[in-house]
């Protein structure tokens, strides 16, 4: 069965970096884009951006660009975000999603959520 | 970018009701267009996607429809279960971007 096994929560302080992980089980890693989403709390979702783990191609949001670096690892089928200066905006639950074949998938698989709390 | 626009934000309906939660988007995304379903404290979970299929496991008294750039999201009778809140979502374009969500209980 897919899964989607993200890492445990972080605490940063304000202009430090996370890493968050995201690995991929049950089905083969390099077919299936992967998306990345978060939620502030008591917020709606937002869009990250994506990336393609056969070739590592990527698209971010535009209000993350040059902050957020998505990676992945082939071999342990994991996919990577990692955002850098951080602020208390950033505070979170980060989600990995897995989308379609295509550039424009639907997503159908989540992970359970990773949160990460930027906080002095 | 694209916006959606997710309308009411939040309802409430007794026990067997039928519930009907609207999205429009503000350009046409053709049938590129998402349901996701969202327990407190839990991670979202795909509902429907191109706007009226049923992801494999979700029951059927989920459905979705589209009229040009207007789409809903239907529960047929409304069960205790059901309580969570429901957000769309376009993939017709990057951003893809979400509605601000609906927030469902029960009376």
């Amino acid at each position: 069965q897919v899964q989607l096994v993200q890492s445990g929560a972080e605490v940063k302080e304000p202009g430090a970096s996370v890493k968050v992980s995201c690995r991929a089980s049950g089905y083969t890693f390099s077919i299936y884009y992967m998306h990345w989403v978060r939620q502030a709390p008591g917020q709606g979702l937002e869009w990250m951006g994506m990336i393609n783990p056969s070739g590592g191609s990527t698209s971010y949001a535009q209000k993350f660009q040059g902050r957020v670096t998505m990676t992945r690892d082939t071999s342990t089928s994991t996919v990577y975000m990692e955002m850098s200066s951080l602020r208390s905006e950033d505070t979170a639950v980060y989600y990995c999603a897995r989308g379609g074949s295509g550039w424009y998938g639907e997503y159908d698989y989540w992970g359970q959520g990773t949160l990460v709390t930027v906080s002095s | 970018d694209i916006q959606m626009t997710q309308s009411p934000s939040s309802l409430s309906a007794s026990v067997g009701d039928r519930v009907t939660i609207t999205c429009r988007a503000s350009q046409g995304i053709s049938d590129y267009l998402a349901w996701f379903q969202q327990k407190p404290g839990k991670a979202p979970k795909s509902l429907i996607y191109a706007a009226s299929r049923l992801h494999s496991g979700v029951p059927s008294k989920f459905s979705g429809d589209r009229s040009g750039t207007d789409f809903t999201l239907t529960i047929s009778s409304l069960q205790p279960e059901d309580v969570a809140t429901y957000y769309c979502q376009q993939y017709s374009s990057d951003p893809r971007t979400f509605g601000q969500g609906t927030k469902v209980e029960v009376k």
